[in-house]
């Protein structure tokens, strides 16, 4: 079966801090994976996205995620957290034959100053 | 560049009344098309998805139905409203698979801005 998990649902951190969102996945194929962000009352944006090129993923707004297949992580980091970082954070994973994501249940960022 | 649609913003319903959310998609073609749901605690669920007119798979048995009437438009109804059909809805896109896979294309779904449902 094909699924993500992702094993924070709360984190916190203070401005000027590195952020770190921790994903776990599970895949019978190569995967190939997301990160959204919410905003309060919005959409999904697109942070980045792994599909099989390059490990290391860079993103948007200085975030970049890791591709470990032999941890079956993608964990998501940004070095130094801004107050605009406070939002959810969903880990994705297309399935369905490519049609499709399966997404975690999103882990809440919250910046402190 | 393409972009995506929906309304309303938001929707207060009473139980029992009908509901109409709808989705357009500009800027590409014979995309595939999405609604998901998330409700107030959960993850985002995966209610229906076309990849093409009149072509719609549904993932979840519900209280609603979804249907394509052009390539571009996506509405998902209700004839008739449950208090548990509150939540957040979300209209998405991908293009068709076979393009090339850089940030911007290939396998990426894209989403709207979302849709407040309110059943009171």
């Amino acid at each position: 079966a094909q699924s993500v998990t992702q094993l924070d649902s709360h984190v916190s951190v203070s401005e000027g801090t590195p952020v770190l969102l921790r994903c776990n996945y599970s895949s019978s194929y190569s995967p190939s994976l997301f990160w959204y962000v919410q905003h309060p009352n919005k959409g999904l944006q697109l942070l980045l996205k792994y599909t099989s090129a390059a490990t290391l993923v860079k993103g948007i707004n200085g975030f970049e995620a890791e591709f470990k297949k032999s941890e079956t992580s993608f964990h998501l980091t940004k070095p130094s957290a801004h107050m605009s970082d406070a939002a959810e954070y969903f880990c994705a994973l297309l399935t369905g034959g490519g049609n499709k994501l399966t997404f975690g249940t999103g882990t809440q960022l919250k910046v402190e100053l | 560049s393409q972009t995506i649609h929906q309304w309303p913003a938001t929707l207060v319903q009473p139980v029992g009344s009908p509901l109409s959310l709808e989705c357009t998609v500009e800027g590409t073609s014979n995309p595939n098309l999405y609604w998901y749901r998330q409700a107030a605690g959960r993850g985002l669920q995966l209610l229906f998805y076309s990849v093409g007119i009149g072509q719609i798979s549904s993932e979840v048995p519900q209280n609603l139905s979804a249907s394509r009437p052009q390539d571009r438009q996506f509405i998902l109804s209700s004839k008739k409203l449950l208090l548990s059909d509150s939540g957040f809805y979300l209209c998405a896109w991908s293009p068709t698979k076979g393009l090339t896979t850089s940030l911007n294309s290939g396998n990426t779904i894209y989403f709207g801005e979302g849709s407040w449902l309110t059943v009171v």
